[in-house]
């Protein structure tokens, strides 16, 4: 079946700083690919959707800024967090769709933890 | 997208049947009904979608009523690898294939 990775699967980092997390698709193309994060208990709630060379686009209440997306290749998205604090302490998870594919693939989740 | 109603929880039995409803009552014609899994601490895992009429795949059955309102997810022999939160989704891919994730039913599998 499709395989999604992210890496990496847990980092911790200090306050003020920038973490990047990749999601690669491993053996399909992804034209489209999707950021989640996860609180503890709760359920994922979408930040943004990109497809292959075009802008991201965001959902409400997720500043851009913050959280920047490329999604330069057909096989790897990034998401960078920017000046982290801890309330952006989170399970972020990604997805991948193919062209003409119904289904989302998902990642097996990064873990960040903002000192 | 339609949005779905889910039982929080349910226990099952090793090795019996797992039934996990769910409610779509204002799904729209062409939206499709998908479910997905998430083990503890991992990323959902895609289980199997539909549109009207009942599907199968290795992993699980989808049965969607007549008039599209209900499903039920049934997982045929359930193991204890099979506890975790499952999702009923619906969506219409005009949405950019956006998959909106409620809170799910909780099935714990019991030896």
């Amino acid at each position: 079946g499709a395989v999604v990775s992210q890496h990496p699967s847990r980092v911790i980092c200090k306050s003020g700083t920038s973490v990047k997390i990749e999601c690669r698709s491993l053996d399909f193309q992804a034209t489209t690919m999707f950021w989640y994060r996860q609180f503890p208990k709760q359920s994922l709630m979408l930040m943004a959707t990109s497809n292959e060379g075009s802008k991201a686009t965001y959902e409400q209440g997720v500043e851009k800024d913050k959280f920047l997306i490329n999604h330069a290749s057909l096989t790897l998205s990034t998401l960078t967090v920017t000046s982290a604090h801890p309330e952006d302490s989170s399970f972020y998870i990604c997805s991948a769709r193919s062209r003409g594919g119904n289904e989302q693939f998902f990642g097996p989740g990064t873990r960040l933890t903002v000192l | 997208d339609a949005k779905t109603t889910q039982p929080p929880s349910m226990d099952c039995a090793e090795g019996r049947a797992a039934n996990l409803p769910c409610n779509h009552s204002t799904i729209s014609g062409n939206e499709y009904v998908y479910w997905y899994r998430q083990i503890h601490s991992q990323g959902p895992q895609y289980i199997i979608h539909g549109l009207k009429n009942n599907e199968t795949n290795e992993m699980a059955s989808l049965i969607i009523t007549e008039d599209r309102k209900s499903s039920t997810l049934i997982l045929p022999h359930a193991t204890l690898r099979d506890t975790a939160v499952y999702y009923c989704i619906v969506e219409d891919g005009g949405s950019n294939y956006k998959l909106t994730f409620g809170k799910g039913t909780l099935l714990t599998v019991n030896p």
